[in-house]
């Protein structure tokens, strides 16, 4: 059982470039979100979807997009790499109760000079 | 709207020590609240969770939180600190649309 599996792990950009974070999940999930973790300033929601097809924006989806397209999948994908998106991007998935936690990937750690 | 706040950005304990991190929230209607552990270079890892069961929850590794409405808390517990307790911890609140609202976080450092 894998989980929320997420590519890559670490992802160094330049300023301008573009890339898709992966994330999937074989839990039949329905919510699946993107957070973004920045020191001293816990995690904020960037993106989330309450099932294929929907997505809506979180706290801070400035620069970032996304698309829902089967329930497995929630790619995030990032414009224009700016130096003030590089943090450590988790995707998250729950089933849909609100007493049910979310399940975290591992992360992906970008960096963009 | 939902909110939480942690209360100590670090805390440091003497290993035996009790373990006491602080979390309070903010909620209009009956809150879902759980606690998560990140150690160093890792993913967020369930601690509890608190879903009006009752009111003092139990989790892994020893830690428990209790839930006071009336001092709007959730305050994380361990009795006897261990070195592998070191890591970060976070406090959250289930929001309106489904989400996790998350605080900012506590480092846990466990002294010998």
């Amino acid at each position: 059982n894998a989980g929320v599996t997420q590519t890559p792990k670490f992802q160094v950009l330049k300023t301008g470039q573009s890339m898709t974070l992966q994330c999937a999940q074989d839990m039949n999930h329905e919510y699946m979100s993107w957070y973004r973790q920045d020191p001293g300033m816990g995690l904020r929601l960037i993106h989330y979807s309450v099932g294929a097809g929907i997505t809506d924006q979180g706290e801070v989806p400035n620069g970032y997009n996304v698309s829902r397209s089967t329930t497995e999948d929630f790619p995030l994908r990032l414009l224009s790499a700016a130096p003030s998106q590089t943090s450590v991007y988790f995707c998250a998935s729950f089933p849909g109760a609100p007493g049910s936690p979310l399940h975290f990937g591992n992360g992906t750690r970008l960096t963009v000079t | 709207a939902q909110s939480v706040t942690q209360l100590g950005s670090h805390v440091s304990v003497s290993e035996g020590a009790l373990v006491l991190l602080r979390c309070n929230y903010s909620s209009s209607v009956p809150p879902y609240l759980f606690w998560y552990v990140q150690y160093p270079n890792q993913g967020l890892q369930l601690l509890l969770k608190y879903t009006s069961a009752a009111t003092l929850v139990k989790g892994i590794n020893g830690f428990e939180a209790e839930f006071k409405k009336s001092e709007t808390s959730f305050h994380l517990t361990k009795p006897s600190a261990h070195m592998s307790d070191a890591a970060e911890y976070f406090c959250a609140v289930r929001g309106s649309q489904g989400n996790l609202i998350f605080g900012k976080g506590t480092k846990l450092s466990v002294k010998p």
